[in-house]
């Protein structure tokens, strides 16, 4: 059964790169059988997809935050990444990584909360 | 991409049922049946509950069905239990290889 943990820093400053990392176990993030994606969701409101990597390294960011957003894999440490540039207060959230398959979230890791704030 | 429409929140006294709806366009919830269904508990993450507009994962009560009619997935619960309380969000995927939530509902079991 697939398992995920997210994993980085819990406070990043204005304008600075917000990094997080998603740890696979109980399958392989070079599986075709699912994509990895990252989910977000501020305090008190709702969820964000932000965007997910197929095994084969192509992505597919939200509009709305694609200028900002790298997701990537790394095959040999089976997890993959978020990197979100340039934050502001707006980007303060609970943020989740899930396996997606046939559209659907699951299973999902227990979240990591990240505040922008200098 | 706008999110989805849901209510922002449906009560029901135990026992009862009831149906949370989730308004889209033709680009996305009307237009593919990749319509999925989440619950969330305070202070946990979602839990899948519907999958394909109508599929439940292995684990989830049949209490739980999901439906769709043109541009409007539902979400039905039936006999309402307790433990039912919670915020649930639809989500689907987008001619863009999207995918976008809903709003969420806040389920109370009165």
């Amino acid at each position: 059964q697939v398992q995920l943990q997210e994993s980085g820093p819990g406070l990043v400053k204005p304008s600075e790169t917000l990094s997080l990392t998603c740890t696979v176990s109980g399958g392989s993030v070079s599986s075709a059988t699912y994509y990895w994606s990252w989910i977000r969701q501020p305090p008190g409101k709702g969820l964000e997809c932000i965007g997910y990597v197929y095994y084969s390294g192509t992505t597919n960011y939200n509009p709305s935050l694609k200028s900002r957003v790298t997701i990537s894999l790394d095959t040999s440490k089976n997890q993959f990444s978020l990197n979100l540039s340039s934050v502001t207060a707006a980007d303060t959230a609970v943020y989740y990584c899930a396996s997606l398959n046939t559209a659907a979230f699951d299973p999902w890791g227990q979240g990591t909360l990240v505040t922008v704030s200098s | 991409q706008s999110a989805l429409t849901q209510p922002a929140s449906v009560s029901g006294s135990p026992g009862q049922s009831i149906t949370i709806s989730c308004t889209g366009t033709s680009s996305d919830v009307g237009g593919y049946n990749f319509v999925s269904w989440y619950q969330q508990h305070p202070g946990k993450a979602p839990k899948l509950m519907i999958y394909e507009v109508s599929n439940r994962p292995s684990g989830v009560s049949n209490r739980f069905s999901g439906s769709k009619s043109g541009n409007t997935a539902s979400l039905t619960i039936s006999g309402l239990q307790a433990e039912d309380e919670a915020d649930y969000y639809c989500s689907s995927y987008t001619s863009s290889s999207t995918l976008v939530f809903g709003g969420g509902t806040k389920l109370t079991v009165l």
